[in-house]
């Protein structure tokens, strides 16, 4: 089964403090773990990734956690702006007959107000 | 660096009418996909080319045609186009160990 399963579905914040994204696959196969960004009119952007090898990595305010035992892996955004405010999409990927085989969460709306 | 370029930005079709969305991208890139996203259904892949000269159907295909050109562009047409596909559709290209990257996207409504 290649399903991602990401919550919530959408996520009002105040500025500051600390904003969570859960997603959970079931394939072991999947062997990177990006999540992507997307501002309105845009595309999907690449913001952070992890490999199932590494239980978190940081960027900045942007934070992955990874349980591979639990299958399950987070995005932490510390001490949220404005301009965050976007949809963030989860997806675990595989290379499958020469090229990255991509599958994505549901999308989390998340809205930073000042 | 342009990366990947996706025309037209804006579409309006009517039932039964075609046409065909174009993407470039210019990264040097293998791979090159279609996507559809939809309220809540987040991305699903259409069809993809992961070399020049090979194209495969991804999870949504019917009623897509493809034709991966060369290297660098990758079109997607709608025979026949139908209320049902009304949606925005994104190009993305990757290469052998990097991270898809998408257009900004087609905005197509079929009234």
């Amino acid at each position: 089964q290649q399903q991602v399963k990401q919550s919530p579905q959408s996520l009002i914040v105040q500025k500051g403090g600390i904003s969570i994204i859960n997603c959970a696959y079931e394939n072991t196969a999947f062997d990177y773990f990006p999540w992507y960004q997307q501002f309105p009119g845009k595309g999907p952007a690449l913001l952070i990734a992890i490999r199932p090898d590494v239980s978190e990595k940081k960027e900045g305010r942007f934070t992955i956690s990874f349980n591979k035992s639990a299958k399950q892996f987070s995005l932490h955004i510390m001490d949220p702006q404005p301009g965050d405010t976007a949809t963030y999409f989860c997806a675990a990927t595989i290379m499958d007959s020469g090229r990255r085989a991509l599958t994505f969460g549901s999308g989390t709306r998340l809205q930073v107000q000042p | 660096n342009a990366g990947v370029t996706q025309t037209p930005k804006f579409q309006v079709l009517k039932t039964g009418q075609s046409m065909t969305l174009q993407c470039a991208q210019d990264m040097n890139h293998n791979s090159m996909y279609w996507y559809r996203q939809d309220p809540g259904m987040g991305l699903r892949l259409i069809y993809y080319s992961a070399s020049e000269g090979t194209t495969d159907k991804g999870e949504v295909p019917n009623g897509y045609n493809v034709s991966r050109l060369n290297k660098r562009e990758f079109s997607l047409r709608l025979e026949s186009a139908a209320p049902s596909q009304t949606s925005v559709y994104f190009c993305a290209s990757s290469g052998h160990a990097s991270p898809l990257h998408f257009g900004n996207g087609t905005r197509l409504t079929v009234t």
